[in-house]
């Protein structure tokens, strides 16, 4: 099976500006979570999506948003970009609900 | 609040030796305790997970410890290789949440 994609892999936005990353899950898995590395918060969970619904959220103010299409794929978007929001974002996901999550390999987004 | 922490930020060790990394967590609620490894550019890999209700879990050369009096969780690494270097993580995962709460991670170094 393919693993977890992420597109794009870099992206330099400038500050103000709105952003959508892309995330295709592993074939048949349902469960698509989003997460945010940064070197001095480390990985913190953003949001989850089963079946089109959003199941659970992170404390990540409003203009982090995100979805999830009926095959699975899932996008997440973060309006009026800020210097802090430079960081990897990490899609995982799993079949349903399981600890084991297979990640991607990230965007690498940069805030100018 | 919900953290899970790790005491040592690096750890070097000889190859062939074995690798003991720890971790704290604040959580008693937490259905599952969970190890993912990540190399550079890439995203975390899942290793081995243990249930809240057990102790003890050995996979692959790897065995997962679990004190809940004192709440902590270790993972150790036998005949440590080149390749196991990478930063490790450890997290705790929520059923009711489907979500993963990391620790800062360990970088492992493993010296040839």
């Amino acid at each position: 099976k393919a693993g977890v994609t992420q597109t794009p892999r870099y992206l330099i936005k400038t500050r103000g500006q709105q952003v959508t990353l892309s995330c295709s899950p592993i074939s048949g898995h349902r469960s698509v979570s989003w997460y945010q590395q940064t070197p001095g918060q480390g990985l913190q969970f953003l949001f989850e999506y089963f079946s089109e619904t959003q199941r659970n959220k992170g404390n990540f103010p409003g203009r982090f948003s995100g979805r999830q299409f009926s095959n699975s794929r899932s996008e997440m978007n973060v309006s009026t970009l800020e210097l802090g929001d430079s960081a990897l974002y990490l899609c995982a996901s799993s079949p349903s609900f399981r600890p084991e999550q297979y990640f991607g390999p990230g965007t690498r987004l940069t805030v100018t | 609040g919900e953290s899970v922490g790790l005491h040592l930020p690096t750890l070097s060790v000889q190859e062939g030796d074995n690798s003991i990394i720890n971790c704290a967590y604040s959580n008693s609620a937490s259905d599952y305790f969970i190890w993912y490894k990540q190399e550079s550019g890439k995203g975390p890999q899942f290793i081995i997970d243990i249930r809240s209700n057990m102790d003890k879990r050995q996979g692959q050369r790897v065995t997962v410890l679990l004190n809940k009096t004192v709440k902590h969780l270790s993972l150790q690494i036998a005949a440590t290789q080149p390749g196991d270097s990478a930063v490790y993580f450890c997290a705790d995962f929520y059923n009711q949440g489907g979500k993963l709460i990391f620790g800062q991670g360990t970088e492992l170094s493993v010296k040839p």
